[in-house]
């Protein structure tokens, strides 16, 4: 079955520290890999785009990783900051289909 | 472009009324989404279209629930007749070829 689960479902930590958000998949054939940030009351944005080849990319603060053997993804998020206050959606897409994860609720306190 | 375009931003009704929500992709997309967002299940896709042609609808939670898409530039689901439990937030997404899904702002609908 064609699975995306995340963890951890919610996640507060204080202005600056870093955190690391995970992603494991079932999906297969895989496509890509896609890390979303939905504000509030918006739709997601996509933040980084990993494909087979790939281990690792950076955008700004935050860098993704993706391990096609064990199929786990992981988003970690460098010296956090209040804006960074947002649910984090992972999508891996197959054929033309995409699988959403149930997101990670990320709170940054100050 | 001004990218993906949902309409009403918010909708509320009471139970058992017509609810009608639109969507206009962005130009030259072929695919657009549906997806409806809630606290307990995050988000689901309900179903999906290719160059206008429904492709996959098993996400469609049952017969109230029916999505069009008469041309390329717009795309409607209806639901009829709406229950308490349809509140959600509905958003649609379009895609051209192999680029990343762009997302409408949404429409929070609210049965009471």
């Amino acid at each position: 079955k064609n699975q995306v689960e995340q963890s951890p479902q919610s996640l507060i930590i204080l202005e600056g520290k870093n955190c690391t958000l995970q992603c494991n998949y079932t999906v297969s054939p895989f496509s890509n890999l896609r890390w979303y940030k939905q504000d509030t009351g918006r739709g997601p944005v996509s933040l980084t785009i990993m494909t087979f080849s790939e281990n690792t990319k950076s955008n700004g603060r935050y860098t993704a990783t993706l391990d096609a053997d064990t199929k786990q993804s992981s988003l970690h998020i460098t010296a956090s900051q209040l804006s960074d206050s947002a649910s984090y959606i992972c999508v891996v897409t197959f054929n033309n289909d995409m699988r959403f994860g149930a997101g990670t609720r990320l709170t940054v306190k100050p | 472009d001004a990218g993906v375009i949902q309409s009403p931003r918010h909708e509320v009704t009471e139970m058992g009324q017509e609810v009608t929500l639109r969507c206009k992709p962005i130009s030259g997309h072929n695919s657009l989404f549906w997806y409806r967002q809630t606290m307990m299940r995050g988000l689901e896709l309900l179903i999906y279209f290719n160059n206008n042609v429904p492709i996959d609808d098993s996400g469609m939670p049952e017969d109230r629930f029916s999505a069009k898409m008469p041309n390329a530039s717009f795309s409607t689901l209806k639901i009829q007749p709406s229950e308490p439990r349809d509140s959600a937030v509905y958003f649609c997404a379009s895609r051209g070829g192999r680029t990343e899904a762009f997302f409408g702002q949404g429409t929070r609908l609210t049965v009471v």
